[in-house]
């Protein structure tokens, strides 16, 4: 089945404490991408990537890190997570077609993290 | 799980009418279209994309609508089910330096009455 897979689906961590957000797509997508949800504020991209070794800030990179050494992965690290990163986070990937324009993002179903 | 969808519009349906979904759009040069819907402790889910050398596309019990001039766009869904509750976001591509960026608007919360 294609599909993205977000792991862990829940996480409750401590301020300072270094963690990571795994994301895995099995569909070949060059592009993957990092996204928070917030009430209110809708989906905000964190950082994004065109393909291996690719990567770049989104609307609201502070505070994350990210990494695209393979094709299929793009973890999400944050290295002192603190309490305004509580959140939903979603990855997402898509194809990218030169020729014929942009193509539906897939989502995977989400990491909802809590910083105390 | 946690709502989304504080202090989003509400849109209230009878199972069996149609729905109507509306959403404005920022950017004038934007090229391309999605609907996504997102059900509660779920990603958004893709449910149909518009160029905008179109004006309509349509799908099963979908249907996209583009209005350029006043850049709007409408998702209607035909004979709504209970199945179909859930927050629907519209999405436009827009032309960076970079490459293109999708943005999502807030989304429009969606519920079927029995």
């Amino acid at each position: 089945e294609a599909q993205v897979t977000q792991n862990p689906r829940y996480l409750i961590t401590v301020t300072g404490k270094k963690l990571t957000v795994t994301c895995s797509q099995n569909m070949n997508h060059e592009y993957m991408s990092w996204y928070r949800q917030d009430p209110g504020l809708g989906l905000r991209q964190i950082y994004y990537s065109m393909n291996v070794e690719v990567t770049d800030k989104g609307d609201v990179p502070e505070g994350y890190k990210v990494s695209r050494k393979e094709k299929r992965n793009f973890p999400l690290i944050l290295e002192s997570p603190s309490p305004n990163q509580t959140s939903l986070y979603f990855c997402a990937s898509s194809l990218i077609y030169i020729d014929r324009g942009p193509s539906p993002l897939h989502f995977g179903n989400g990491t909802r993290l809590t910083v105390t | 799980g946690e709502s989304v969808g504080l202090h989003l519009p509400t849109l209230s349906v009878q199972e069996g009418d149609n729905s109507i979904i509306n959403c404005a759009y920022s950017n004038s040069a934007s090229d391309y279209f999605i609907w996504y819907k997102q059900e509660s402790g779920k990603g958004p889910q893709f449910i149909i994309d518009i160029r905008s050398n179109m004006d309509k596309r349509q799908g099963q019990r979908v249907t996209v609508l583009l209005n350029k001039t006043v850049k709007h766009l409408s998702l209607q869904i035909a004979a709504t089910q209970p199945g179909d509750s859930a927050v629907y976001f519209c999405a436009e591509n827009q032309h960076m330096e970079y490459g293109n960026k999708l943005v999502f608007g807030a989304g429009t919360i969606l519920r079927v009455k029995s």
